[in-house]
């Protein structure tokens, strides 16, 4: 089993541009969650999906969209990049809902916005 | 507010040299706390989930405890493989969805 990918590993992104980042995993997990983590501080849940259909905002959802594609993807959208969501951002997941069991992570994408 | 806090930011052992790290916590309602291996350029690594206090969980060289207010991850004649940032996270019962609450980390270094 792959567990938990993500695409891109890397991007470069200008002020003001879209993009999409992928997630997939193959654990048969009901909750899926993206995070972003910046230096000196704890990863911080964006969004998360507690069940194919379902998504709910986490602490920081502002500048971001996700769609929950099927039980497998969780996609993160930004919309208009800005250079404050310049972070790794990590995808999730777990077998049922959130903090009630342990989640697994994917690689990380690490997004530069200039 | 809920918090978590992690000590130290960094820790530097000898091989064999054995230390613990501290997870502290202020949350309304905990439900669970979990602890973390993360290399660097890589996702976290899920170790321990520990329910309620006095509750212990042992891998290898590594031993999680839990009180009312803080966690301990212990860890016993460390190798230079140990090396890796430990996460710890905690899971309130509060607000609109059951918060998972992630420390900022402890860095440890293993040195031969």
């Amino acid at each position: 089993n792959a567990g938990v990918t993500q695409t891109p590993k890397f991007q470069v992104l200008k002020t003001g541009q879209s993009m999409t980042l992928q997630c997939a995993q193959d654990m048969n997990h009901n909750s899926m969650y993206w995070y972003r983590q910046d230096p000196g501080m704890g990863l911080r849940l964006i969004y998360y999906s507690a069940s194919e259909g379902t998504t709910d905002k986490g602490e920081v959802p502002n500048g971001y969209n996700v769609s929950r594609l099927n039980k497998r993807e969780f996609s993160l959208r930004l919309e208009s990049a800005a250079p404050s969501q310049t972070s790794v951002y990590f995808c999730a997941s777990s077998s049922r809902g959130l903090g009630d069991y342990e989640q697994y992570f994917g690689p990380g994408t690490r997004l530069t916005v200039t | 507010e809920d918090q978590v806090t992690q000590s130290p930011e960094a820790l530097r052992l000898q091989e064999g040299e054995s230390s613990s790290l501290n997870c502290s916590y202020t949350v309304s309602g905990l439900r669970g706390l979990f602890w973390y291996r993360q290399d660097p350029g890589k996702g976290p690594e899920f170790l321990f989930t520990l329910y309620s206090a006095g509750e212990e969980k042992e891998k290898e060289r590594l031993k999680a405890t839990l009180t009312k207010k803080e966690s301990f991850l212990h860890i016993t004649a460390p190798k230079p493989e140990d090396s890796a940032t430990y996460l710890c996270a905690v899971q309130a019962g509060s607000g609109g969805y059951n918060k998972l609450i992630f420390g900022a980390g402890t860095r440890l270094a293993v040195h031969p």
